[in-house]
Formats: structure tokens, C-alpha cells, sequence
């Protein structure tokens, strides 16, 4: 049973860039949430997906944008990339049926130049 | 003030010694606590999660949460150095929102 997956693992990209993450939930979750995580911090949430829309969002600028498939995959994307969004973006997936917590996936480091 | 403080450590123990770690919350409306591992390079990893007041054990680990106090706490009994990583508390009105600690950077010595 495969869990979240999430790719790339690690990307490098200059200021003014735009960078797109992918992620795969745990079999059997419909609900995807993307979190940022800098060095020495906890995550930090930015966005959650469910039946293909935004359900809640955290503190973000709208440079950070999000999609879901009907699949239930998300792509997360941030436009006019900062040297301050160099972190850990993590996906995490539920299931809508039942108060369950999330299962996270291993990220991926985003290093910005 | 941040929704959940926790003490960042790092916390350094002997191999058996007992661990506790702790948070504590700001908002009395939350209603699910969360503990999660991260080793190093590895996403969160869930240990435990409770609803409301009480105790959970699950093997070696407990959750404690006090609403009272707006208090959490995850305690290791017989740690192992398999145990050294970054314990992270989490909160939630539902299950759709987290609210982390920064995490606490535990070491356990062979």
C-alpha cells in the first residue's frame, strides 16, 4: 500500500522562477493539504484540496497556487519564486470519511538561488 | 502569539532513560492533538493523535493532554537511539487545519 508520494525530491531554482511540486495521496484519500516547512521549524500550512477545490487556505500570498485532479493528485505551484521560499514542502493526505489525521510524504526540498 | 508553542531543545537523554515532551496551545477550541517523528531528510510521521482530554499508550509511547491547562505532552518510556529525531505536537479544530509546534530535537545516547 503505497503511502503519499511526492516528486521532485529536491529542485534548485533562481529568483523569478516558477516551480510546480507533484504529490500522490495515500490509496484511499480524497483530501490533499500542502504544507511549508523552513529549516528548524515546524510545518506550516498553506492550502488544502478536496473534490478538486480549495477548502482552506493558511497565510500564503496568492504567489502560491494549487490544483487537484480527479484522481485526487495535486500539483502545488509558486510563481515569482523569493529567496525566502527555500523549504520542505510537504504534501499530506486524509480521508474525508472519518475524523483521521494526515499522513505526510517525505517532501520536496525546494532550494531557491 | 503562536497557536502552539514547544520547547525546541535539543533534549539529549541516555538509551532507557524515560522523555517527556511537551507543548502547549493557545486556542481552547482545539480538539485533536497530534504527535508526529521526523527523521532527518523524512517527512512527518504520525505516532499517536487524541481527541479531547485524557491518556493514550500505544507500546513505549503516552499522550497526555490537559484542556484545563492547554497542555500536551508525549512520553517515551526505555527510549532507544532509534528514537533520536524531531517530535513535532500538532492541533486542529477538525482535521484540516494543523497547527505545529517547531519541533523538539531529541538525541538518545547508546
Amino acid at each position: 500500500d503505497a503511502g503519499v508520494t511526492q516528486s521532485p525530491t529536491h529542485l534548485i531554482k533562481t529568483r523569478g522562477q516558477q516551480v510546480t511540486l507533484r504529490c500522490s495521496p495515500k490509496s484511499g484519500h480524497d483530501t490533499v493539504s500542502w504544507y511549508q516547512q523552513a529549516l528548524g521549524q515546524g510545518p506550516q500550512f498553506i492550502f488544502q484540496y478536496y473534490e478538486e477545490e480549495e477548502r482552506q487556505r493558511g497565510n500564503f500570498p496568492d504567489r502560491f497556487s494549487g490544483h487537484q485532479f480527479p484522481n485526487y493528485s495535486s500539483e502545488l505551484n509558486v510563481n515569482a519564486l523569493l529567496l525566502g521560499d527555500s523549504a520542505l514542502y510537504l504534501c499530506a493526505s486524509s480521508s474525508s470519511a472519518g475524523n483521521q489525521p494526515q499522513h505526510f510524504g517525505d517532501g520536496t526540498r525546494l532550494s531557491i538561488l | 502569539q503562536k497557536e502552539v508553542e514547544q520547547d525546541p531543545g535539543p533534549l539529549s537523554v541516555p538509551e532507557g532513560a524515560i522523555v517527556s515532551l511537551n507543548c502547549t496551545y493557545s486556542n481552547s477550541a482545539f480538539q485533536y492533538f497530534m504527535w508526529y517523528r521526523q527523521y532527518s531528510r523524512k517527512g512527518p510521521e504520525l505516532l499517536m493523535y487524541t481527541y479531547s482530554s485524557g491518556n493514550k499508550e500505544d507500546g513505549r509511547f503516552t499522550a497526555q493532554v490537559d484542556k484545563s491547562s492547554k497542555y500536551i505532552s508525549l512520553f517515551i518510556r526505555d527510549s532507544q537511539p532509534s528514537d533520536s529525531a524531531t517530535y513535532l505536537c500538532a492541533t486542529d479544530f477538525n482535521f484540516n487545519k494543523f497547527y505545529f509546534g517547531s519541533g523538539t530535537k531529541l538525541n538518545v545516547k547508546p
